[in-house]
């Protein structure tokens, strides 16, 4: 199974921050990875695909990078309705599987 | 607008099964690959497997002795089954659709664009 480590797992920030997360996969995975915000009692909302490309409807503040094993998503100015857990995803091979998540909190 | 609304059984004794539906509201369900994922309480997301429109599956090996995931297209509605639940089963199963689209020239399954409300479930005697 390809394994995903995000870092960091947790990230205190303030409104306006720019705010970057890494996802490291333990094998190339070229740019099948997707990038999920989640609310609390929510359903994940899926904000980037293909590593890079922004899901329709998702603000322009979220942007993602990388390819291989290294990937990055960046929010560009932290509003409040940000705060949440992003998940990382690789979809490269069998079994699919997901960044044990990093929480992003208020500070 | 596709819309993916999941129901089955919320509590469940060790050693039943598992049963959810989830029916695809709004969209083609053809050409898709639907999902199921779950997440336990407090942790992180698991995926648990897929299948097509034409029943073509696959599933994660942790769990696949006991896994089934099936199709009916007529109803447009894909279901998980898990068998010999233990208190380990007990979480938030999700179904989700897998976008299918072109980036960079390449046809490929690139993320989980729709999903459903989520259904909790506990194992507990």
């Amino acid at each position: 199974d390809i394994q995903l480590t995000q870092s960091p797992s947790f990230l205190s920030a303030s409104v306006g921050d720019r705010v970057t997360i890494t996802c490291r996969a333990s094998q190339g995975i070229s740019s099948y990875l997707a990038w999920y915000q989640q609310k609390p009692g929510k359903a994940p909302k899926l904000l980037i695909y293909a590593a890079s490309t922004l899901q329709s409807g998702v603000p322009s503040r979220f942007s993602g990078s990388g390819s291989g094993t290294e990937f990055t998503l960046t929010i560009s100015s932290l509003q409040p309705e940000d705060f949440a857990t992003y998940y990382c995803q690789q979809l490269n091979s069998y079994p699919r599987t997901f960044g044990p998540g990093t929480k992003v909190d208020i500070k | 607008q596709v819309q993916l609304q999941q129901w089955g059984a919320g509590l469940l004794k060790p050693s039943e099964t598992l049963s959810l539906t989830c029916a695809v509201y709004g969209g083609s369900f053809s050409g898709y690959y639907w999902s199921w994922i779950r997440q336990p309480p407090g942790k992180g997301l698991e995926w648990i497997g897929e299948i097509n429109h034409s029943g073509s599956t696959n599933y994660n090996p942790s769990l696949k002795s006991r896994v089934t995931i099936s199709v009916d297209t007529s109803k447009n509605q894909f279901s998980l089954k898990l068998s010999s639940v233990t208190a380990a089963d007990t979480a938030v199963y999700y179904c989700a659709r897998v976008q299918v689209t072109m980036v960079r020239g390449a046809r490929g399954r690139y993320g989980m664009d729709v999903w459903g409300q989520g259904t909790t479930v506990t194992v507990s005697s």
